[in-house]
């Protein structure tokens, strides 16, 4: 089956114009977990839903940043007035579900690469 | 603060030779360590991922040896070949899995 989307696979913003980032699911994933990667690193934890609910919004660097789930499948993460600091790969990932006691893998999608000028 | 260490950041191997890198870790409440491993251009790939109860994990080519009392974790690659070139990271996640985080990444360079 078709794996985890994203969309765009790149962009370039201005330094202060606000971008979205969508990530499309695998179907009947009810996890979703936002990473941003940064040139040479590895992921860094940002956000996770649980269908339509934000869980833990922990990594979420600053408060210009933003993402939602408003019907449980597509998510969107939103960076209000980008500064060229916000410049990464921002990495989607999906799992069935999150369960106490069970480990579920997650997959990745091919990220969206961010260049802020 | 990092809360997964990986070494070596790169790493050069001639086919068929043993790849071997090394993660440690400080939080003794993480109890999944998976690797992934990541194509340019592409998203990381889970590879192979084991918990704290065993000490190793075989899958083909691939084995994790964990030392739980060390709290490190490696991966070994036997008969490393070319196509196994990309960037290898590691990982760690406490039962609720809600997280993972991963180490900084080593990119195998097998040469033909």
């Amino acid at each position: 089956g078709a794996g985890v989307s994203q969309s765009p696979r790149y962009k370039v913003a201005k330094r202060g114009q606000d971008v979205a980032l969508r990530c499309d699911p695998i179907s009947g994933h009810v996890s979703l977990f936002w990473y941003q990667q940064a040139l040479g690193q590895g992921p860094e934890f940002l956000t996770y839903f649980q269908n339509e609910a934000q869980l833990d919004k922990s990594g979420l660097p600053s408060d210009r940043f933003f993402a939602e789930r408003p019907e449980g499948s597509v998510s969107t993460l939103k960076i209000q007035r980008t500064q060229q600091e916000d410049s990464a790969v921002y990495l989607c990932a999906s799992s069935l579900r999150v369960l106490a006691g069970r480990w579920e893998t997650q997959y990745f999608g091919p990220g969206t690469r961010l260049l802020v000028l | 603060q990092q809360q997964v260490k990986q070494s070596p950041q790169s790493l050069i191997v001639q086919k068929g030779g043993i790849s071997i890198i090394n993660c440690a870790y400080e939080n003794t409440a993480f109890d999944y360590f998976p690797w992934y491993q990541q194509f340019p251009g592409k998203g990381p790939a889970l590879l192979i991922a084991i918990r704290p109860d065993v000490s190793e994990k075989k899958e083909g080519r691939f084995t994790i040896s964990f030392n739980k009392s060390a709290k490190q974790f490696s991966l070994h690659i036997m008969d490393s070949q070319p196509g196994d070139s990309a960037t290898y990271f590691c990982a760690a996640s406490i039962r609720n899995f809600n997280k993972f985080y991963f180490g900084s990444g080593t990119k195998l360079n097998v040469k033909p």
